[in-house]
């Protein structure tokens, strides 16, 4: 079965950096595009980033563009956010997802989320 | 950027009834090319991660129950429980697809009256 597991959340001081990832397992990773998504205490989702199978496209939210970057290692079948100039508003749980089909930008499997606390 | 607002903010019906969740987008998501919508609805229960209910508008993703309904197009949208259950409690959000950034609707909280 798909199985999405992020890691590497923390509490980190702004202007800090973390670096998240996503073990995935159950289907064939580099197919298929994957997504960060995040959701701050209380709030909505807020889509952040995607990258395809084969990395070469990628796409960020303005919010978090020059400062994050996604990537994917399709032999370690894993996915990357690296997160620089971390700030306040930055502090949300992360959810590694991935895309139902090239294509079809909805996430239908999901991670169980990685938590991030950017605070002095 | 496609802004999708969401109504109503919260909505409680009784244990049976309808539900109906309205989905509103700034611009169309409708792709003349394939004639598809491109919109999804998920269902975030608490301390859980969200679950793809529909994509395209009104296709149902594999293992949703068919109480759950969706339709639209263009620019307006809806999510339909034919009969509430209990386990339905949650929080409802739509998103497009059709542009980058990809945008949420603010949610629907969704309980038992």
């Amino acid at each position: 079965q798909v199985q999405l597991v992020e890691s590497g959340g923390g509490l980190v001081k702004p202007g800090g950096s973390l670096r998240l990832s996503c073990a995935a397992s159950g289907f064939n990773f580099n197919d298929y595009y994957m997504t960060w998504i995040r959701q701050a205490p209380g709030r909505g989702l807020e889509w952040v980033s995607y990258i395809s199978g084969s990395g070469t496209i990628i796409n960020y939210a303005d919010s978090v563009k020059g400062r994050f970057t996604i990537s994917r290692d399709n032999t370690k079948k894993s996915l990357y956010l690296q997160m620089n100039s971390l700030r306040g508003d930055d502090t949300a749980v992360y959810y590694c997802a991935r895309h139902k089909d090239p294509g079809v930008g909805a996430a239908s499997k999901w991670g169980q989320g990685t938590p991030v606390t950017v605070s002095s | 950027d496609i802004v999708m607002t969401q109504s109503p903010d919260s909505l409680a019906v009784s244990l049976g009834e309808r539900a109906t969740i309205n989905c509103k987008s700034s611009q169309s998501l409708l792709y003349s090319s394939n004639n598809e919508n491109y919109l999804a609805w998920y269902q975030q229960k608490p301390r859980q991660p969200p679950k793809l209910l529909f994509y395209w508008a009104s296709t149902r993703e594999s293992g949703v129950p068919d109480r759950f309904s969706a339709s639209g197009s263009g620019t307006d949208f809806t999510l339909t429980i034919s009969s509430l259950q209990a386990e339905d409690v949650a929080v409802y959000y739509c998103q497009q697809y059709f542009s980058t950034p990809y945008t949420f609707g603010q949610g629907t909280q969704l309980e038992v009256k």
